[in-house]
């Protein structure tokens, strides 16, 4: 079975930092997509980021990074130069080749601290 | 556009009472999903329509049906709520290609009594 596990319920970062964000997943599969998505308070879900298995190169959105290790199934999150309106809920998602299906991570909340 | 809409944003049933929660998106997508989530928990995937006429279960269909009635809509609905069925409800679409993003409607909340 595919599962993603978070298993940092909450973090604090000071306004300016660097933040991390971990996720671990578990597959079968050769190829799948891994994605972080954002919740604010709105309830909105916004994706900050994703990367395809089978590329090497860690994805990069700006301020947000990932460090993706396929051997040790890791997928986490770097936030840099963290800002206010980063505090929210941030969730892992993994999605296989073969499948529509998004499973997602418990969640991890971020608090920015001015 | 408007993206993905969902109606209502706000709900609270008595057990037993039956309800459709509605869905539309108007970004030309083919996959259309339902994703209940509880506290404490990510998104849990209810059921999801690949294309136009077809749907399947998710992780948790029990207690849930769906009907795809159009490319644009995809309702959800509880025929007998339950306590359990206490939840944020959430809709997303996506294209159907290889590296399909999934961009979410704003929720419902749904509250059983």
């Amino acid at each position: 079975a595919q599962t993603v596990t978070q298993s940092q319920p909450e973090m604090s970062v000071q306004e300016a930092e660097t933040v991390t964000l971990s996720c671990t997943y578990d597959t079968s599969e050769s190829d799948y997509y891994l994605f972080w998505y954002k919740q604010p308070p709105s309830r909105q879900m916004i994706l900050v980021i994703r990367q395809e298995a089978y590329k090497q190169q860690n994805a990069t959105e700006n301020r947000f990074s990932v460090n993706f290790q396929k051997a040790a199934k890791s997928f986490s999150l770097k936030i840099s130069d963290s800002q206010l309106g980063d505090a929210a809920m941030y969730f892992c998602a993994s999605r296989m080749d073969s499948s529509y299906k998004l499973i997602f991570g418990s969640g991890t909340r971020l608090l920015v601290r001015p | 556009n408007a993206g993905v809409t969902q109606t209502p944003k706000f709900q609270v049933l008595k057990t037993g009472q039956s309800m459709t929660l509605q869905c539309a998106q108007d970004m030309n997508h083919n996959s259309m999903y339902w994703y209940r989530q509880d506290p404490g928990m990510g998104l849990r995937l209810i059921y999801y329509s690949a294309s136009e006429g077809t749907t399947d279960k998710g992780e948790v269909p029990n207690g849930y049906n769906v009907s795809r009635l159009n490319k644009r809509e995809f309702s959800l609905r509880l025929e007998s709520a339950a306590p359990s069925q206490t939840s944020v409800y959430f809709c997303a679409s996506s294209l159907r290609t290889r590296n399909n993003e999934q961009f979410f409607g704003p929720g419902t909340r749904l509250t059983v009594l």
